[in-house]
């Protein structure tokens, strides 16, 4: 079946450093892809939305200019977290949907820890 | 705008027993539901769907879930559960036209079903 790869799988970093995670479809082209933050005992919430090749679309009450999102091939999608604060500790997962169309199954990277101290 | 609720946070069965975990939703709109399975440390497996049709959908581990309109519920039954069954389960929700597909999934809580012997 189709396989999403993120990485790192844990990450720990310095506050106000950056830190890169990455997404990639290993057997797919994904034309979309998805950036969720779950929270300890919470649901996930997604961040934002990425296409290859254009600008990512961020929910509501997240900082375009703090996790950038980068889609730059059918394969990839990176989130950076930059000027990480202990605030920003939590799970990331990524999800990328294939190119047959909007009713394409999504598929789930096994996320990232990340732990700011 | 979609919401998910889901009551249990944790769900303690012994083995080979039935298990019911409740999944309420709100929608304004006709709504795709999900059912997604995540073991320790993985990512997010679609366990079963519900896009239209026979209201009682079913998987090939033996969970059924059955889209319930007027109780705006989809809950997730096994009538016998294994050890391996240990995890933590989200319902999930996409709303939207048809021609639009799956747009972005709306998660619940969780519901974390530990399977003991």
């Amino acid at each position: 079946g189709a396989v999403v790869s993120q990485h790192p799988s844990r990450v720990i970093c310095k506050s106000g450093t950056s830190v890169k995670i990455e997404c990639r479809s290993l057997d797919f082209q994904a034309t979309t892809m998805f950036w969720y933050r779950q929270f300890p005992k919470k649901s996930l919430m997604l961040m934002a939305t990425s296409n290859e090749g254009s600008k990512a679309t961020y929910e509501q009450g997240v900082e375009k200019d703090k996790f950038l999102i980068n889609h730059a091939s059918l394969t990839l999608s990176t989130l950076t977290v930059t000027s990480a604060h202990p605030e920003d500790s939590s799970f990331y997962i990524c999800s990328a949907r294939g190119s047959g169309g909007a009713f394409s199954p999504l598929h789930f990277g096994n996320g990232t820890r990340l732990t700011v101290t | 705008a979609q919401s998910v609720t889901q009551l249990d946070s944790q769900v303690p069965v012994f083995e080979e027993a039935p298990v019911e975990l409740r999944c309420n939703y709100s929608s304004s709109v006709s709504v795709y539901l999900f059912w997604y399975v995540q073991y320790p440390n993985q990512g997010l497996q679609l366990l079963l769907k519900y896009l239209s049709g026979s209201t009682l959908v079913e998987s090939i581990n033996g969970f059924e879930a059955e889209f319930n309109k007027s109780q705006t519920s989809f809950h997730l039954r096994k009538p016998s559960v294994h050890i391996s069954d240990t995890a933590e389960y989200f319902c999930a929700v996409s709303g939207g036209r048809m021609n639009t597909g799956f747009q972005k999934l709306v998660f619940g809580t969780g519901t974390r079903l530990l399977v003991s012997p």
